[in-house]
């Protein structure tokens, strides 16, 4: 079985540019997640996706990123434009989303490293 | 707020030698506990996670980790290191927001020497 699989691997973009990465989640699974980890520090959620519906995208910066997730299986993430400050690796993670799901296994993908110059 | 300390940014151990991780966790309700590991370039895997079920959580690789609620930790241990042990280990605590949120400490990156 595929897990969690993601492109591109690396992206490279001067700023002020935008720049979109996209994730296909395990087959099955209802819940998608976001996450943003810079240098030396673990990941941190950016949104949290129930089937279509973002549940929690408390730690979106909305004034540049946006997300969707049109038919409840893959989904794209995106910043415009891009800042210096956003160098960093953002992991997609998906699980099975079943209840609560607070003991639920996230199976996450190799993430995408960007480079802002 | 829910929360987990990872003590040390970096271990370096000998191969064959005992591995121990710290985790301390921060929660004012019973918490689940997960233990990933990242190789270089890679997405997280889960080792192990703790539900409640019992307090030795054995995981994945010779992997375990006890759950002391009394010191509030969640430290991971493997009797015999090997080199190929070698990765960043995050320790993460399942927050109870309504739906579940990992919550990650900073990561322990362990060296594995031959």
């Amino acid at each position: 079985e595929a897990g969690v699989v993601q492109s591109p691997r690396y992206k490279i973009i001067e700023k002020k540019q935008p720049v979109a990465f996209w994730c296909n989640p395990i087959s099955g699974h209802n819940t998608l997640y976001w996450y943003l980890q810079n240098l030396g520090q673990g990941p941190e959620l950016l949104i949290r996706y129930e089937n279509e519906e973002a549940v929690d995208d408390s730690q979106l910066p909305k004034d540049r990123f946006s997300a969707e997730r049109l038919k409840g299986v893959d989904s794209t993430l995106k910043i415009q434009p891009a800042e210096l400050g956003d160098s960093a690796v953002y992991l997609c993670a998906s699980s099975l989303g079943t209840g609560t799901g607070l003991e639920e296994t996230q199976y996450f993908g190799p993430g995408t490293r960007l480079l802002v110059l | 707020a829910q929360s987990v300390t990872q003590l040390g940014s970096h271990v370096s151990v000998s191969e064959g030698a005992l591995v121990l991780l710290r985790c301390n966790y921060s929660s004012s309700v019973p918490p689940y506990l997960f233990w990933y590991v990242q190789y270089p370039n890679q997405g997280l895997q889960l080792l192990l996670k703790y539900t409640s079920a019992a307090t030795l959580v054995k995981g994945i690789n010779g992997f375990e980790a006890e759950f002391k609620k009394s010191e509030t930790s969640f430290h991971l241990t493997k009797p015999s290191a090997h080199m190929s042990d070698a990765a960043e280990y995050f320790c993460a605590v399942s927050v109870r927001t309504g739906f579940q949120k990992l919550v990650f400490g900073t990561g322990t990156r362990l060296l594995v020497s031959p």
